[in-house]
This record gives C-alpha cells, sequence and structure tokens, in this order.
C-alpha cells in the first residue's frame, strides 16, 4: 500500500514560532500538495509540487512556505506562527497526469497558541 | 472556474436505509470526479472515482456514485447504511491545470443511527 506518513499527529505551537511540519510517501509519486482543513471551509490547497525542487503556490499560501530537496520528502514550513494558523494539515501525494486520485496522511493537527 | 458543490452540511440516515450524498460540480470538459470520506482526527480515503466509461461507478465498503452529466452531479449512495459509515464525506474535481489538483466540496457530514 502506498503510505503517506506525516511526522507529527499533533503538535502546539507557540505564536511566532518557525513551524515545520514533514511529510514523507514511499511510493515515488511526483506530485505533492499541501493542504489546510477547517470546518465548512472543505480542504484548501496551500502549496503544491510537482517534482524535486519545483514548487507552485495553491489558494492560500499567505504565511507559508514549502520545500522539496528529495522526491519522497514535502515540507510546510510556517515562517511566523500566528494563531489563525491553528488547524488541520493535510499532505497528499499522486502520480503524474490527471486522472489518478491522491493519497493522503493522517493529518497533523496544529495549534497555535 | 471549476467547482464543487455539496449542498448539504449534515445527512441523517437510519441503519440498514439507502443513503444519498449529493455532489455538484462544474468544470469545462469532462470532469474527473471522486469520493472521499475521512473518519474522526484522520486523514482522507479514496472511495470511488469517476474518469470515463459506465455512469454508475462502484468503490470501496459498498459505496457506489452515480453520474449524471445533464445534471452535473455525482451523487454518493449506498443501499444499505451502517453505522460504521459515519463520517465526512468529501466530493472533488481534478483541476485541469495546477499540477492537477483536487478541488474539494466543503464535506458532507453522514450520521447513520442504530
Amino acid at each position: 500500500d502506498v503510505k503517506v506518513t506525516q511526522s507529527s499527529r499533533y503538535l502546539v505551537k507557540r505564536t511566532g514560532e518557525k513551524v515545520f511540519l514533514e511529510c514523507v510517501q514511499d511510493m515515488d509519486h511526483e506530485n505533492m500538495f499541501w493542504y489546510r482543513q477547517d470546518p465548512g471551509l472543505g480542504l484548501r490547497l496551500i502549496y503544491f509540487s510537482y517534482d524535486v525542487k519545483m514548487k507552485e503556490k495553491g489558494d492560500i499560501p499567505e504565511g507559508y512556505s514549502v520545500s522539496r530537496e528529495k522526491k519522497e520528502r514535502f515540507s510546510l514550513i510556517l515562517e511566523s506562527a500566528s494563531t489563525n494558523q491553528t488547524s488541520m494539515y493535510l499532505c497528499a501525494s499522486s502520480l503524474g497526469g490527471t486522472s489518478g486520485g491522491y493519497t493522503f496522511g493522517s493529518g497533523t493537527r496544529l495549534t497555535v497558541v | 472556474a471549476q467547482s464543487v458543490a455539496q449542498p448539504e452540511d449534515q445527512v441523517n440516515v437510519a441503519e440498514g436505509n439507502p443513503l444519498t450524498v449529493k455532489c455538484t460540480y462544474s468544470v469545462s470538459g469532462n470532469p474527473y470526479l471522486f469520493w472521499y470520506v475521512q473518519y474522526p482526527n484522520r486523514g482522507l480515503q479514496f472511495l470511488l472515482k469517476y474518469i470515463t466509461g459506465d455512469n454508475l461507478v462502484k468503490g470501496s465498503y459498498g459505496f457506489e456514485a452515480e453520474f449524471n452529466k445533464s445534471q452535473t452531479s455525482f451523487h454518493l449512495k449506498k443501499p444499505s447504511a451502517l453505522v460504521s459509515d459515519s463520517a465526512l464525506y468529501f466530493c472533488a474535481v481534478r483541476s485541469l491545470n495546477q499540477g492537477g489538483k483536487l478541488i474539494f466540496g466543503q464535506g458532507t457530514e453522514l450520521s447513520v443511527k442504530p
């Protein structure tokens, strides 16, 4: 089975801290995505990457950056965490092309206090 | 613009009854449509997808979905609901650009009571 692993299930960080959320997939997928999930808003795309060292902004990139130095790893970085970034963060990966679905990680619930 | 709408925030069904979770979409061209399920404090799990072919798509856990081009709908169905089906369900459409990103609906909470 394809596995997408997010390093932390729960995180509590202080306002202003730099936060790293890590995601690793083991099936050689080209595409990787970071979403945040908030009640009533569904999933919103923050950033995605379709190749190593490539990154593209999604719908809500402000306050975030990403890094993809290796194909299997896609990191989301909160440069200076704020309380409005308290959310569930979901990483996903997929093969290239448009017909396949995503495989999701279990999510990281981040609380910024 | 491509979009997906799930008109119901919550659906309540008695165990053993059929269930329907509604989804409508707006895309240019042929849509690639997906359903995912999310159990509490977990990531999303793939249920089924429509790419082309038969309008009735069968997926995991006894779920199926009917693609209706004229009504631009892709409703999720199950003939007999189980309490364990209670979860959050998301409909999604694949974008033709931006790396083929999935555009998600806002989700529908399904509650199946014994």
